[in-house]
């Protein structure tokens, strides 16, 4: 299994423009979750899907962050229009429901840098 | 969510044991207590996860309190690849998500 794949790795954008981050969770898992870590405020849940339903978006940080889960085998945040402060690493990570044998699956992340 | 208290910090040397503390003393009943590290520059990965009893697998092994309001994490030989971030988190695995806190920032010496 490759993991959980997110896209692109590293994002650099202009303040305003529209930015979009891609995760494909590992096929079979049912919960899929994208979290935002920073030095000063370290790793947050911003939302979390099941079945590809939205679950909990309150850690969202406000109506410029959006995200979708069209099917189970991807879901994409997006950030419109972006801002400096939204300059972070973004995760998403997979589980299965039924046994955390193996734990959440987290991608590599994807660095974005708003300038 | 069960508030968690971990060192800072920690250091260790090569092939020596460790032994990571986390205090949870508001877990509830139903929570796991999960462990998960970051190492540098990647995303968070599993360690070991328990419930009462001690645990161990491939990676670690989890003491756990006999009143579960603490854990230990104790890798047994560290090696420099061990150097990363580890986080104690009690979770209830009924549908919910994880939640992250500071860590302790484990820095291993040859």
């Amino acid at each position: 299994d490759a993991g959980v794949i997110q896209s692109p790795r590293h994002e650099v954008t202009e303040m305003g423009q529209e930015v979009t981050l891609r995760c494909k969770p590992i096929s079979g898992h049912d919960y899929l979750f994208w979290y935002r870590q920073t030095m000063m405020r370290g790793l947050e849940l911003l939302i979390y899907f099941n079945n590809n339903v939205p679950i909990d978006d309150s850690g969202m940080p406000e109506d410029r962050f959006s995200a979708k889960m069209p099917n189970a085998s991807f879901s994409t945040l997006k950030i419109q229009p972006s801002e400096p402060r939204d300059s972070a690493v973004y995760f998403c990570a997979s589980r299965l429901r039924q046994g955390l044998r193996h734990g959440y699956t987290f991608g590599s992340g994807t660095r974005l840098t708003v300038v | 969510d069960a508030k968690t208290t971990q060192p800072n910090s920690m250091e260790s040397n090569e092939e020596e044991p460790v032994h990571l503390p986390c205090n949870h003393s508001t877990i509830s009943g139903t929570d796991y207590i999960h462990w998960y590290r970051q190492l540098p520059s990647q995303g968070p990965e599993y360690v070991i996860h328990g419930l009462t009893s001690n645990v161990n697998n491939r990676m670690a092994s989890l003491a756990i309190a006999e009143d579960r309001k603490s854990s230990t994490l104790i890798l047994h030989r560290a090696t420099l690849r061990d150097a990363a971030v580890y986080y104690c988190i009690p979770h209830n695995q009924a549908g919910t998500a994880l939640i992250f806190g500071k860590g302790t920032t484990l820095s291993v010496s040859s």
